[in-house]
């Protein structure tokens, strides 16, 4: 199965800033998806990131707070913008390497807002 | 809310025992996948079974599918410490990419 490096591992930050999130995968794949998972709560969908264009996301998520990457089938960043402590969460990229495939998932990003 | 719902929230067993977890749906699926998920790290995939399955084994895993009444169930036998760990299933379909699971938090106790 593909081998998933996330980065950061974790992170505190301001309110009002960013951070970007890099989600690297060892082989290509065809699908990557970003999730959010607030606290003691299960994954959320937030969008799929799209090789080449704009990502497809879920309802309740915007591309202003949650701008994605993806500019080849390896790689793939999410940005939280604007942060406030409402985004506190693990943030979670994950990928698909054909369709009815199971996912395989990096280790999480935990962002924690100040 | 389209999300699945597991039972039991949390489940606590001693050693050697046996852990069932179930997992409910809404939607029609393509397959239904369980996950393990360690202190809040990332998610292990642990065995997938597609919509015309019923029984699917995977050494001291074992889960089933009932798409009539649309739930699932993983069956851990002989559990270990180790076992301890966030049980998640998730459901493919045609309309939702992912839906995940509430979640049942399994403690296997030494």
């Amino acid at each position: 199965s593909a081998v998933i490096s996330q980065k950061p591992s974790r992170d505190i930050c301001q309110r009002g800033t960013s951070l970007t999130i890099q989600c690297q995968v060892d082989s290509q794949v065809t699908m990557m998806f970003w999730y959010r998972q607030q606290p003691g709560q299960s994954l959320t969908l937030i969008a799929t990131a799209n090789q080449g264009s704009e990502a497809t996301y879920e309802s309740g998520f915007v591309i202003d707070k949650f701008p994605i990457s993806r500019p080849n089938l390896t790689f793939s960043t999410l940005t939280v913008s604007n942060m406030s402590p409402e985004d506190s969460s693990i943030y979670l990229c994950s990928v698909e390497q054909g369709e009815g495939q199971p996912q395989h998932f990096g280790d999480g990003t935990r962002l924690s807002i100040l | 809310s389209q999300q699945g719902e597991e039972d039991p929230q949390a489940l606590s067993i001693q050693e050697g025992e046996n852990a069932t977890m179930n997992c409910s749906y809404k939607t029609s699926i393509n397959n239904l996948q369980w996950y393990r998920q360690n202190s809040g790290r990332g998610l292990v995939h642990l065995i997938l079974i597609r919509s015309n399955e019923r029984e699917k084994h995977s050494g001291r895993l074992r889960v089933t599918l009932d798409t009539s009444k649309k739930s699932s169930s993983l069956l851990i036998t002989a559990s270990r410490a180790a076992d301890t760990a966030s049980y998640f299933c998730a459901t493919a379909s045609r309309t939702y990419k992912y839906i995940f699971g509430t979640g049942t938090r399994l403690k296997v106790l030494a």
